[in-house]
């Protein structure tokens, strides 16, 4: 069974950096997979942030790329989230989750609620 | 943008309901790449369908999933209470980009 667990500061002040990690067990980071963060702030939808594979190559949403980096250390199977230069906006649950080909979200962490306020 | 949903739907036990999930022509209409998630209060989304109308093991065949043009749909027969719950959809856009529905609020009367 496939298990991901997000870990991370849960406050963050405004225009400072948010780092998460996912850490993942029951399944080689190194598979043909691919892995994603997805945010959800409070009250509405999800929104994909990006898409990362073992061997790092990256696919983020166009309206945070400037802010994003997402990599993997298949050493520790576990991926990472750094979203930079952080407002109230970027409030949200952050989940990390295995994205099946061609393209569905099979396995989701918990969720780990990141609020941004001084 | 998102793809587009109705805010609520509404149905008593053991009725039929569906939802709909309104993208364009380079999202839902372009790839049978369309997912739908259920999602009760302070959980994380649930996989329920993906590519369109498949379901993952363990799912109940009440759900079921279909696409015509830019809007795809979801149907969820012989309504239970355990049900009630957000949905979304979600399709693949091209690029390796991938865009969620605002959501839909179920309510079984």
């Amino acid at each position: 069974q496939v298990q991901l667990q997000e870990s991370g500061p849960g406050l963050v002040k405004p225009s400072e950096t948010l780092s998460l990690t996912c850490g993942v067990s029951g399944h080689s980071i190194s598979g043909a997979n691919y892995w994603a963060w997805i945010r959800q702030p409070p009250g509405k939808g999800p929104e994909w942030i990006g898409t990362v594979d073992y061997r790092g190559s990256t696919y983020y949403n166009t309206s945070l790329i400037n802010r994003i980096t997402i990599s993997v250390d298949t050493s520790k199977n576990q991926f990472s989230l750094t979203l930079s230069s952080v407002t109230a906006a970027d409030t949200a649950i952050y989940f990390c989750t295995r994205l099946m080909n061609p393209g569905h979200f099979d396995y989701w962490g918990q969720g780990t609620l990141v609020t941004v306020s001084s | 943008s998102a793809l587009t949903q109705p805010a609520s739907v509404s149905g008593s036990p053991g009725q039929s309901i569906t939802i709909s999930c309104t993208g364009t022509s380079s999202d839902v209409g372009n790839y049978n790449i369309v997912s739908w998630y259920q999602q009760h209060p302070n959980k994380a989304p649930k996989l329920m369908i993906y590519e369109v109308n498949k379901r993952p093991s363990g799912i109940s065949n009440r759900f079921s999933g279909s696409k015509s043009g830019n809007t795809a749909s979801l149907t969820i027969s012989g309504l239970q209470a355990e049900d009630e719950a957000d949905y979304y959809c979600n399709s693949y856009g091209g690029g390796n980009a991938w865009v969620f529905g605002g959501g839909t609020k179920l309510t079984v009367l």
